[in-house]
């Protein structure tokens, strides 16, 4: 299986901060990678899919880069509304697979 | 749009088995290339994808799971199950159905449904 290691675990950042979220796949993943947010209390949400193409409904302040087996989730100006549990997930072989997530809060 | 809801017991007596139900509206469980998974969320926020059944029919389960996984349809209701058998309380977990276009990210999630495995 291809493992996701997400970094960090938790993080605490301000508003209109900009915070990044770093996923690491154990190999090279050819931009197969998708990132969810999970408000409490809901179910996880498409952000963005191919590693940096945003969902529809989307705000633009979310964005998404990386290759290989480095992948990374921008939001910009934090909003209060983005407080919530953050994931990426590999497409690209069977079983799919997590990472382990990011509880993002508010300082 | 596609719109999926859980269904399901809140608690299973360990050794039991599981069963969850997926609900399906907006699109029939056959449009070519949707593919419809169960995914599961366990306390601590690890996310585990257990399979799918695919618009053709065919399957596919998470080899972790391979033993005690069915995955199933019923195209006349529009809906898709799970069982998973032979449960420990390390099963205990929400239980999520989603769907997804041509075999890549999910893009729509029922809103889950807690299954807690207890005596």
């Amino acid at each position: 299986d291809i493992q996701m290691t997400q970094s960090p675990a938790s993080l605490s950042a301000s508003l209109g901060e900009t915070v990044t979220i770093e996923c690491l796949a154990s190999e090279d993943i050819y931009s197969n990678l998708a990132w969810y947010q999970q408000k409490p209390g809901k179910s996880p949400q498409l952000l963005i899919y191919y590693a940096n193409s945003l969902n529809d409904g989307v705000p633009s302040r979310f964005s998404g880069s990386g290759s290989g087996t480095q992948y990374s989730l921008k939001i910009n100006s934090l909003q209060s509304e983005d407080v919530s549990i953050y994931f990426c997930q590999q497409n690209y072989d069977s079983p799919r697979t997590f990472g382990g997530g990011t509880k993002l809060e508010l300082k | 749009q596609v719109n999926l809801q859980e269904s399901g017991p809140g608690l299973v007596k360990p050794s039991q088995p599981l069963s969850v139900t997926c609900s399906v509206t907006g699109y029939s469980i056959t449009t070519s290339y949707y593919y419809w998974n169960w995914i599961r969320k366990f306390p601590g926020n690890k996310l585990e994808w257990m399979g799918y059944i695919s618009y053709d029919g065919s399957i596919y389960y998470n080899p972790s799971l391979k033993s005690r996984i069915s995955i199933t349809r019923d195209t006349s209701k529009n809906q898709f199950f799970l069982q998973l058998n032979t449960v420990t309380t390390e099963d205990t977990a929400v239980y999520y159905c989603a769907a997804d276009y041509g075999y890549t990210s999910f893009d729509y999630w029922g809103q889950g449904v807690m299954v807690t495995v207890s005596s």
